[in-house]
């Protein structure tokens, strides 16, 4: 199984600025993914981050809105840009074992807006 | 598109009973399911995964069914203790290696003493 973890666990934000969440993965993942949990809701796939190439955003999910880097196989950043109340969410990074394909999850960053 | 349901959305027990967890799927090439636990305002953690060859997993006092044909898994959970008391949620990926998870809503559980 893949270790994960996220930083920062929590943060309360400002509208209108951005904040930067860090994967850290303690193994080499080919994909690693980014979902985001609102309030009471389900989760919703924002993009999909290969290393050594763009990465790949879900229908109503914008690379302007929403940067990501991921410079090496354990490490990727999620960007919340330009941000208001709605963004307030869990944001979790995700990795997927290419062996049987089970899928792990971070303990999230727990982003409140004001 | 794959759709996926879980009921009820809560449920609430007392301690020491047996429970079933419900998950349907709309389509049923599917590649495997998992089911997840999730405590409030924290991330998911995986229980059990079922391939989509596979009828039943187990892990202590957790068991997951999987029917492919008819669309549905359970989570069968033995002797509920309060720790138990948590969202569970259930998630499908598509066949293809690449394709991504599709996730219920979740049954929020309350196992109370």
């Amino acid at each position: 199984s893949a270790v994960i973890s996220q930083k920062p666990s929590r943060d309360i934000c400002q509208r209108g600025t951005s904040l930067t969440i860090q994967c850290q993965v303690d193994s080499q993942v080919t994909m690693m993914f980014w979902y985001r949990q609102q309030p009471g809701q389900s989760l919703t796939l924002i993009a999909t981050a290969n290393q050594g190439s763009e990465a790949t955003y879900e229908s109503g999910f914008v690379i302007d809105k929403f940067p990501i880097s991921r410079p090496n196989l354990t490490f990727s950043t999620l960007t919340v840009s330009n941000m208001s109340p709605e963004d307030s969410s869990i944001y979790l990074c995700s990795v997927v074992d290419r062996g049987d394909y089970e899928q792990y999850f971070g303990p999230g960053t727990r982003l409140t807006v004001t | 598109k794959q759709e996926v349901t879980q009921i009820p959305a809560a449920l609430s027990v007392p301690e020491g009973e047996n429970l079933v967890l419900n998950c349907s799927f709309t389509d049923s090439a599917i590649y495997n399911l998992q089911w997840f636990r999730q405590d409030p305002g924290k991330g998911l953690t995986s229980l059990l995964l079922i391939q989509s060859s596979q009828r039943e997993q187990t892990s202590g006092r957790l068991n997951a069914s999987l029917d492919k044909s008819s669309g549905r898994s359970t989570l069968y959970i033995a002797a509920s203790q309060p720790g138990d008391s948590a969202t569970y949620l259930c998630a499908v990926r598509r066949s293809g290696t690449a394709s991504k998870l599709t996730f219920g809503t979740g049954t929020r559980l309350q196992v109370t003493l």
